[in-house]
């Protein structure tokens, strides 16, 4: 089966960038994606990044891709407080996707 | 507003008992998923379907049974549940191509 990793725990200082990394092992994959996931809650989509661009740039956020080595990467401009959460990557294959474990960011004053 | 909804938030059930947990979609999307989230792990795959009275196994079908009788529907079955299946429940469905895929707000489920 497909394997997606990310580190699990993440502290920022608000007002700094943050940055999530992620792996993955499915070459074939079409899309990856960024989920982000607030106590209590499901999981909503963030971003996501098609497998032959390498940046894309949404307001605060900048997804990187590096397809040679598999990896992705989420970068948070001035964190905030409301951006505590547990953040997701994955990965598509056919209509399904797999998910990493979760990286759970704390934003500190 | 795109809707997924789970029928319980917090679910408390004993060792053996039958359980379902429903999920109901306002998208007319074709895909539904059901997954748990358990601390470390992320997401894992119990099955999904891709049509009405379609399915699919996913990573971690054993001990888990679903239905999907409508389209808008897609149930999830516990047939004797045990303890190990304590968890936190997601219910998700996805159009065609790559539409997003939307969750719904999860049911924690306690087995004791």
């Amino acid at each position: 089966g497909e394997d997606v990793e990310q580190s699990l725990f993440l502290s920022v200082r608000e007002g700094d960038s943050s940055v999530i990394n992620c792996t993955y092992t499915d070459s074939s994959s079409t899309y990856l994606y960024w989920y982000k996931q607030e106590p209590g809650a499901g999981l909503q989509l963030l971003t996501y990044i098609f497998s032959n661009m390498d940046m894309k740039q949404d307001q605060r956020l900048t997804v990187l891709l590096n397809k040679k080595d598999k990896h992705l990467s989420l970068r948070i401009a001035d964190t905030q407080t409301g951006d505590s959460a547990i953040y997701f990557c994955a990965e598509s294959h056919d209509y399904k996707l797999s998910f990493g474990a979760g990286t759970t960011v704390t934003v500190r004053a | 507003d795109v809707k997924v909804t789970q029928s319980s938030r917090y679910l408390v059930k004993r060792t053996g008992e039958k359980v379902f947990l429903e999920c109901v979609q306002d998208m007319d999307h074709e895909n539904m998923f059901w997954y748990r989230q358990d601390p470390g792990l992320g997401l894992r795959l119990i099955y999904f379907s891709y049509d009405v009275k379609m399915k699919e196994k996913g990573d971690i079908p054993e001990g888990y049974s679903v239905s999907r009788e409508k389209k808008e529907r897609f149930s999830l079955i516990l047939e004797s549940a045990s303890t190990n299946q304590t968890s936190m429940y997601l219910c998700a469905s996805r159009g065609t191509g790559n539409d997003e895929q939307y969750f719904g707000p999860g049911t924690r489920l306690t087995v004791t």
